[in-house]
């Protein structure tokens, strides 16, 4: 059974630009959370889809987006990058969206804003 | 505002010894508690979690304790082996805001745990 898979691995950027990173949940998973991670801050969370619907978003600026496709696979997206934003983004998914099920997580998308 | 700490960043033990993380949180509204391992360029993996109407949870070498009274969880993990070597992050499930379900958690900061052959 193949596991959450995000791309791209790695990126660059430079300030002001935007990005979008991709996520594909595990097969049958219908809950895709977003999280970004930075040294000293854990892992702190963006949003959370469930059937195309977002049911909860973090403490983040408008810059950061997402959806969710029909499919379950997720986008989320960061326009006008800040230095600050450099940081690895993780995605999870989860079976049920019935809440403290186990999440499984990807790899995660590693950002560099130069 | 943190509301899920984990005051220690690095733990160093001997193979064979027991491994204590803890965690504590400040919102008394957590219904649920886990605990996720993560080696480098991997990411987290769940390891063992805890309803907030128990008090101990093991599974194998893992044991969660959760003290609700003063807020605090902890990871034992007995006997440790080099391969447990990895940051481990204490997690917390909120009641959600709107009466619905959630997969939302609330991490901690992480503790980075060595485990010396």
């Amino acid at each position: 059974k193949a596991g959450v898979t995000q791309t791209p691995r790695y990126l660059i950027k430079t300030r002001g630009q935007q990005v979008t990173l991709s996520c594909s949940p595990i097969s049958g998973h219908r809950s895709v959370s977003w999280y970004q991670q930075t040294p000293g801050q854990g892992l702190q969370f963006l949003f959370e889809y469930f059937s195309e619907t977002q049911r909860n978003k973090g403490n983040f600026p408008g810059r950061f987006s997402g959806r969710q496709f029909s499919n379950s696979r997720s986008e989320m997206n960061v326009s006008t990058l800040e230095l600050g934003d450099s940081a690895l983004y993780l995605c999870a998914s989860s079976r049920t969206g019935s809440g403290a099920g186990e999440l499984f997580f990807g790899e995660g998308s590693r950002l560099t804003v130069l | 505002d943190q509301q899920v700490k984990q005051n220690s960043p690095s733990l160093s033990v001997q193979e064979g010894r027991i491994s204590i993380l803890n965690c504590d949180y400040t919102n008394s509204m957590f219904d649920y508690f886990l605990w996720y391992k993560k080696y480098p360029a991997e990411g987290p993996t769940f390891l063992i979690s805890i309803s907030s109407i128990k008090d101990k949870n093991e599974d194998g070498r893992f044991t969660v304790f959760l003290n609700k009274s003063a807020k605090h969880l902890s990871l034992h993990i007995v006997p440790s082996q080099p391969g447990d070597s990895a940051v481990y992050f204490c997690a917390a499930s909120p009641l959600p805001n709107y009466g619905g379900a959630t997969n939302k958690l609330i991490f901690g900061t992480g503790t980075l745990l060595a485990v010396q052959p």
